[in-house]
């Protein structure tokens, strides 16, 4: 079974500062992996999408690396803002036709 | 606009009452998927389509039905619910072409089954 890991479960920080938000993969033969943001009470949207032959996205504020061969990508985001609250989860796919999610974490930037 | 789109968005229900939970998406993607999330358990995939008429298990398909014979619609149907199945459920669709495997989620349906 795939297991996908994200840790912290919730981090709180002061508006501005830099943050960094962990996936950890079981499996290192994955075909791509996702990063989504979800609000309270509403569906995920898409963040950045890297394939498995790429090291890193990027996308405004938010830059995603991906080693596979630790089993780990990052989610960078630069100078937080409120509206950055959310929950954010990694999905990550293998060469079959399933995804698997992290838990998510909770993330919330004080104004 | 693009979306996917869920009815009901809220629904109460009884155990072992028939009920059926509709997806349709206006993006023309091959990809559909059923997902539930639970607290501590985060999205697990029920069922997932590639295209007409094919469907596929997910990790936690008992107790769920599916059916693909539109390309826009993917319903998600519980013959006899259970308590076990209160959820959060979320449907999906995807492209499926090459690099092109975005996601693109529905607003949610939540389910409370007494």
């Amino acid at each position: 079974k795939q297991e996908v890991t994200q840790i912290p479960a919730a981090l709180s920080v002061p508006e501005g500062e830099n943050l960094v938000l962990n996936c950890s993969f079981t499996d290192s033969a994955i075909y791509n992996l996702q990063w989504f943001r979800q609000d309270p009470g509403k569906g995920l949207t898409s963040l950045l999408l890297i394939q498995s032959s790429q090291r890193e996205q990027t996308s405004g504020r938010l830059n995603a690396s991906l080693d596979k061969s630790s089993g780990r990508s990052t989610l960078y985001i630069a100078a937080s803002q409120p509206g950055d609250s959310a929950t954010y989860l990694c999905a990550v796919k293998y060469t079959g036709n399933q995804f698997y999610f992290g838990t998510g974490t909770s993330l919330t930037v004080i104004p | 606009e693009a979306q996917v789109t869920q009815n009901p968005r809220y629904l109460i229900t009884v155990t072992g009452k028939k009920l059926t939970v509709t997806c349709s998406q206006n993006m023309n993607h091959e990809y559909m998927s059923w997902y539930r999330q639970d607290p501590g358990l985060g999205l697990r995939q029920i069922y997932y389509s590639m295209n007409v008429e094919v469907t596929d298990k997910g990790d936690v398909p008992e107790g769920y039905k599916v059916s693909r014979k539109e390309k826009r619609n993917f319903p998600l149907i519980l013959e006899s619910p259970s308590p076990n199945q209160t959820s959060l459920y979320f449907c999906a669709s995807s492209p499926w072409t090459g690099h092109q495997e975005t996601q693109y989620f529905g607003p949610g349906t939540r389910l409370l089954v007494l």
